[in-house]
C-alpha cells in the first residue's frame, strides 16, 4: 500500500514569509497528490491538487510541485497572511484504490 | 459549504453502545468515503462505497460497518464503543470511484464516548 509522509510537523513563519511544506509517497503508481486546509474544528478542504502528468500548479499564493522520480511533492504558500494559519495535510493515491494521507503539518502565521 | 450533510454534529454516548452516523452525498455524486481524525491526529481512511457497494477498505475495526443505500446516502455503524473510538468522522463524497476524484469533506460528527 501506499506511505504518505509529511514535514514538518509544525512550522511557524512570519507574515509576508513564504512557508514549504513536503510529502513523499511510497507507491510509484500513485497519480493524484491534493492538499488539504483544515482549520481547527472545521472540515478539510481542498486548496490545490495536481496529477501525475504536471509538474507544477499555481494558484495565486498557492503553489504545488511533484517530482514524481523522486516521489515527492510540496506546497508553497508565498506572502502568507494570518488566516493561512491552519493545519495542512498532503494525500497521495490512484485511481480504484484508497487515498492515503500525510500526518499533517500545522502551520503558523504570526502577525 | 461543499454541499455534503451529516448528522448528527455531535454525539455522546457510553461504552459498549452503538451508534449510527449519516452522511448525505453532494447531488450527483456516487462515491462516499469514510474517515475518522482522533484529537490532534491526521486523517485515517476507513471505507469507501461506490454506488451502493463497497469500494475500498481501510483501517475499519470490525466492531465498525458502513453502508450506502440506493438513494446514495451513506451510514456508519459503530458498535460496542470504546474510550477510544471518540474523534471527528468525516464522509466526503465524488463524482466516481477513483482516487483522483476531488473529494468534498462534510462538517464531520463528533463522537464523545465516556
Amino acid at each position: 500500500g501506499e506511505n504518505v509522509e509529511q514535514h514538518p510537523s509544525t512550522l511557524s513563519v512570519q507574515e509576508g514569509d513564504s512557508a514549504v511544506i513536503k510529502c513523499t509517497y511510497s507507491d510509484s503508481a500513485s497519480n493524484y497528490f491534493p492538499w488539504y486546509k483544515q482549520e481547527l474544528g472545521k472540515r478539510p478542504q481542498l486548496i490545490i491538487d495536481i496529477r501525475s502528468n504536471v509538474g507544477e500548479k499555481k494558484d495565486q499564493r498557492i503553489a504545488v510541485t511533484l517530482n514524481k522520480t523522486a516521489k515527492h511533492f510540496s506546497l508553497h504558500i508565498t506572502e502568507t497572511q494570518p488566516e493561512d494559519s491552519a493545519v495542512y495535510f498532503c494525500a497521495a493515491g490512484y485511481n480504484f484504490n484508497k487515498f492515503y494521507f500525510g500526518s499533517g503539518t500545522k502551520l503558523n502565521v504570526k502577525p | 459549504d461543499s454541499g455534503v450533510t451529516q448528522t448528527p454534529k455531535h454525539l455522546i454516548t457510553a461504552t459498549g453502545q452503538r451508534v449510527t452516523l449519516r452522511c448525505s452525498p453532494r447531488s450527483g455524486d456516487l462515491s462516499v468515503y469514510w474517515y475518522q481524525q482522533s484529537l490532534d491526529q491526521g486523517l485515517q481512511f476507513l471505507i469507501q462505497y461506490y454506488n451502493g457497494e463497497e469500494r475500498a477498505k481501510g483501517n475499519i475495526l470490525e466492531r465498525f460497518s458502513a453502508q450506502q443505500f440506493p438513494d446514495l446516502h451513506s451510514e456508519l455503524n459503530l458498535s460496542s464503543l470504546e474510550l477510544g473510538d471518540s474523534a471527528l468522522y468525516f464522509c466526503a463524497s465524488s463524482t466516481q470511484a477513483g482516487a483522483g476524484e476531488t473529494q468534498y469533506f462534510g462538517p464531520g460528527t463528533r463522537l464523545l464516548v465516556l
